[in-house]
């Protein structure tokens, strides 16, 4: 299994909604991170997750909330978001914190959308 | 720091075209870069990668050659398809890292 998997593939939710984005890879990667892409931009790192500790936070807003409960999944639950954060959320995992040359593997995205 | 500089896009081809991407880069000690694409509706995929000063990165015709003289990892193809059209981040990752440092991304369109 080569894939990371997220779901779902498309989220409309209100200000003051409580939702989750989910991501599951079973490649044994130990690294897994979270990315947010406006259109026509490239990805920004929010969170990464090595050894299924947060080793990152890129100075996110509290109304984004990481949790990674096992090597596999790693989750992101969202309260009361604004309208400017609807975009394409990626996920993404990698060997290792160490091992940079081999690349990232990412999901298809959820794509976000706050009414 | 670290940056990656790639050509502004789109970039507009006719099928079977040759395809040139420009990527140059700004980096402390020895970095590993990547080629992404990303197309319509969906995440980033691994194109290819090099590790090394002079490693030729390749898949599914594409290649790129890491040249450390240059800061350059450019993208090319002898024959594009429509197929091919989609958003290409050029990236790096530092020695001793694991984040990516992306560039803008360049948009191909490729008309039959």
């Amino acid at each position: 299994d080569t894939e990371v998997t997220q779901t779902p593939k498309h989220l409309v939710m209100g200000m003051t909604n409580k939702k989750s984005l989910k991501c599951e890879q079973h490649m044994g990667h130990r690294a897994m991170y979270w990315y947010k892409q406006k259109a026509k931009k490239p990805p920004e790192l929010m969170f990464v997750y090595s050894y299924e500790k947060l080793s990152i936070n890129e100075s996110v807003p509290s109304r984004f909330s990481p949790e990674c409960p096992n090597s596999s999944l790693l989750n992101l639950h969202l309260h009361a978001l604004q309208p400017e954060d609807s975009a394409l959320y990626l996920c993404a995992s990698s060997p290792g914190q160490w091992q940079g040359g081999y690349g990232y593997t990412f999901g298809s995205g959820t794509r976000l959308t706050v009414v | 720091g670290n940056s990656v500089t790639q050509m502004e896009g789109p970039v507009t081809l006719s099928e079977e075209a040759f395809l040139t991407i420009n990527c140059t880069y700004t980096a402390t000690g020895y970095p590993s870069l990547f080629w992404y694409v990303q197309y319509p509706g969906e995440g980033l995929q691994l194109l290819l990668k090099a590790t090394k000063a002079d490693d030729k990165g390749s898949n599914k015709g594409f290649e790129a050659t890491y040249r450390k003289e240059t800061t350059s990892f450019h993208l090319e193809k002898g024959s594009v398809q429509v197929s091919d059209s989609a958003v290409y981040f050029c990236a790096l990752i530092p020695g001793g890292s694991y984040i990516p440092t992306f560039g803008r991304g360049t948009s191909l369109i490729v008309h039959p």
